[in-house]
This record gives C-alpha cells, sequence and structure tokens, in this order.
C-alpha cells in the first residue's frame, strides 16, 4: 500500500519568514495531493491541493509543487503569520481502487511573533 | 451547507467497556470514512464504506472494532472490548467519492479508555 513520509515533524519561523514542509510517497501511481490543516482540538481541513498533471499550484501565501520523478511534494508557506500556527498533514490518494488518502505523521509549524 | 456531524465529542470509559460513535456525512456523499488519529499521528484509516457497502475495512481490528453504514447515510463505529491503546480521536469523513474529491472531516470524538 502506500506509504507517506513528512519532514520535519516541527518546525519554527518567526513571523514573516517562510516555511517549507516536505513530503515522499511510495506509490508511483498516486495522482492526487491534498494538504490539511489541524488547529489544536480542531478537525483537519483541506487548505491546498495538487493533482499529478500539474507540477505547482498557488493560492495567494500558500504553494504545493510536486516532482513526480522523486515521488515527492512540498508545502510553501510564506509571509507566515501567527495564525499559520497549526499541524500540517500532507496525503496521497492510492492507486488501488478504494481510493484511499494516506497522511503523512504531520508538522507541528509554529510562527513565532 | 452543513458539515460532517459526529457525537459525542468525547468519551471516558474504561478498558474492557464498550463504546459507540456516531457519523452523519454531508448530505449527497456517497464515500464516508472512519479514521483513527492517536496523539502526534497522522489518521489513519480505519474503514471506507461507498453508499452502504464496504469498500475496505482491511485496518479494522475486526476482533473488537466494528462499523455499519445503514442505509448509506449515517454511520455507527463500536469498539467492544475497548482497551488502553484505543485512546484516540475518531474522525469521520466524507466526499463524493471521486479520487480528488476533497476530504471533510468532522470534528471527531475524542476517546479515552483508563
Amino acid at each position: 500500500g502506500e506509504n507517506v513520509e513528512q519532514h520535519p515533524s516541527t518546525l519554527s519561523v518567526q513571523e514573516g519568514d517562510s516555511a517549507v514542509i516536505k513530503c515522499t510517497y511510495s506509490d508511483s501511481a498516486s495522482n492526487y495531493f491534498p494538504w490539511y490543516k489541524q488547529e489544536l482540538g480542531k478537525r483537519p481541513q483541506l487548505i491546498i491541493d495538487i493533482r499529478s498533471n500539474v507540477g505547482e499550484k498557488k493560492d495567494q501565501r500558500i504553494a504545493v509543487t510536486l516532482n513526480k520523478t522523486a515521488k515527492h511534494f512540498s508545502l510553501h508557506i510564506t509571509e507566515t503569520q501567527p495564525e499559520d500556527s497549526a499541524v500540517y498533514f500532507c496525503a496521497a490518494v492510492n492507486s488501488g481502487s478504494a481510493r484511499q488518502l494516506t497522511f503523512g505523521s504531520g508538522t507541528q509549524l509554529t510562527v513565532l511573533p | 451547507e452543513a458539515g460532517v456531524a459526529q457525537s459525542p465529542r468525547y468519551k471516558i470509559i474504561e478498558k474492557r467497556q464498550s463504546v459507540a460513535f456516531w457519523c452523519n456525512p454531508i448530505s449527497g456523499h456517497a464515500t464516508l470514512y472512519w479514521y483513527q488519529q492517536i496523539l502526534g499521528q497522522g489518521p489513519k484509516l480505519l474503514i471506507q464504506f461507498q453508499n452502504n457497502g464496504v469498500v475496505d475495512d482491511s485496518q479494522l481490528p475486526k476482533d473488537r472494532f466494528s462499523a455499519e453504514r445503514l442505509k448509506g447515510v449515517d454511520s455507527t463505529l463500536k469498539i467492544q472490548p475497548a482497551k488502553l491503546e484505543d485512546s484516540a480521536v475518531y474522525l469521520c469523513a466524507s466526499n463524493l467519492g471521486t479520487y480528488n474529491s476533497p476530504l471533510h472531516f468532522g470534528n471527531g470524538t475524542r476517546l479515552t479508555v483508563t
């Protein structure tokens, strides 16, 4: 089955700096890669996603890049703000008939004021 | 649109007791998932339903966990008997069922087994 690894597990940045979170996946046939943000005690919420037929997608301060050859994808947050502090999860949809999301282990991002 | 509804929000039980969680997905969402999220980890899939049928329950500990989705709408997840290692947040999620359909999560049920 699909295996998703995520790094780093914790990340602290100064407000206004950029943050980068990286994930690798094992199933070369995976074709959809969402990112979820989970604030303390709350549900995971989708913040951005990318399909395998594009290499980059941007939404305001958030961008995701995908390298299919290397089987890795990254989340980039620019001009970080304190409200960006949360746990971020990457995920990949497997190629099986069930089309399930496999999540990474999460990155605790702390934006220091 | 109304989100995924789950209840209860919190539950504390002793080991070997039983517990049940309920989920009502977003209207029209054919696919429903139950995830287990242990503190500090990503959500781990337990079971996936398509309408009222099970698509995948390969990671469900069937000796103690069971789930059903009667009439293809609401779903219940049961644990009997509970173990200490079952302490986690149980998240229900739903989507339209296509590979890139966003997954919508409920607020989860935080289970503590003592």
